[in-house]
């Protein structure tokens, strides 16, 4: 079975600071991986993606991520988070059946 | 591309009432689509598997007899919530599969039900 743990229910953060929101994932089989935002009474909007090849990915917004076999994580990264930032972030995981398997999620709180 | 829409954006029924949600991939086909429901401050919980001209398979927990899916075409598939009480009140979101591996979903912007 796969699991995700967030490992952070809330981050709070000053506006222009780094930012790094933890992820840790089980798996018994190859993986994908990938992190969503969430702005509030709104969908899920894809951040990023880990599939295959280089374990840096880049997404939108200027957030980035990296796969750690060994650590079984995939934290994600944002070297100077703005206002707009703050937000409830996922880490997912999938295989191939397509299902996705969500962690408890994050809150990001960006602070002027 | 890869657009997901869901009608209606919120709804307000009554307690008794049926309620149907629809979920469309706007500019590609989707022979799976799933069903979330998510509650205040927490994540979201899969509820069902629609597949495109067969049943649903619904996850362990959820009441395939008061959430009905329907998947008749490669671009819509509704949730339709049956006797709704005040405790099914919830943001429902749904998403859109892409057909090839490595498969990726795409979700829609939800759908917030309130009943009274």
């Amino acid at each position: 079975a796969q699991s995700v743990t967030q490992l952070d229910s809330q981050v709070p953060v000053f506006e222009e600071a780094p930012v790094e929101l933890r992820c840790n994932y089980s798996s018994s089989v190859s993986v994908y991986l990938f992190w969503y935002v969430q702005y509030p009474n709104q969908g899920l909007q894809l951040l990023l993606k880990y599939l295959s090849g280089s374990t840096l990915v880049k997404g939108i917004n200027g957030f980035e991520a990296e796969f750690n076999k060994s650590q079984t994580s995939f934290h994600l990264r944002k070297p100077s988070v703005h206002i707009s930032d703050t937000a409830e972030y996922f880490c997912a995981v999938s295989s191939n059946t397509g299902k996705l398997i969500f962690g408890q999620g994050t809150t990001l709180q960006v602070k002027p | 591309g890869a657009v997901v829409s869901q009608h209606p954006s919120w709804v307000i029924c009554k307690s008794g009432t049926s309620v149907k949600i629809e979920c469309r991939s706007l500019d590609f086909q989707a022979t799976t689509m799933f069903w979330y429901r998510q509650f205040p401050k927490q994540s979201l919980m899969l509820m069902a598997t629609s597949n495109e001209g067969s049943k649903a398979t619904y996850e362990q927990g959820v009441e395939k007899d008061k959430f009905l899916i329907n998947h008749a075409s490669l671009t819509l598939s509704t949730l339709t919530v049956t006797s709704a009480h005040p405790e099914d009140s919830s943001f429902y979101i749904c998403s859109a599969q892409t057909t090839s591996v490595p498969y990726e979903q795409y979700f829609g912007p939800g759908t917030r039900l309130t009943v009274t």
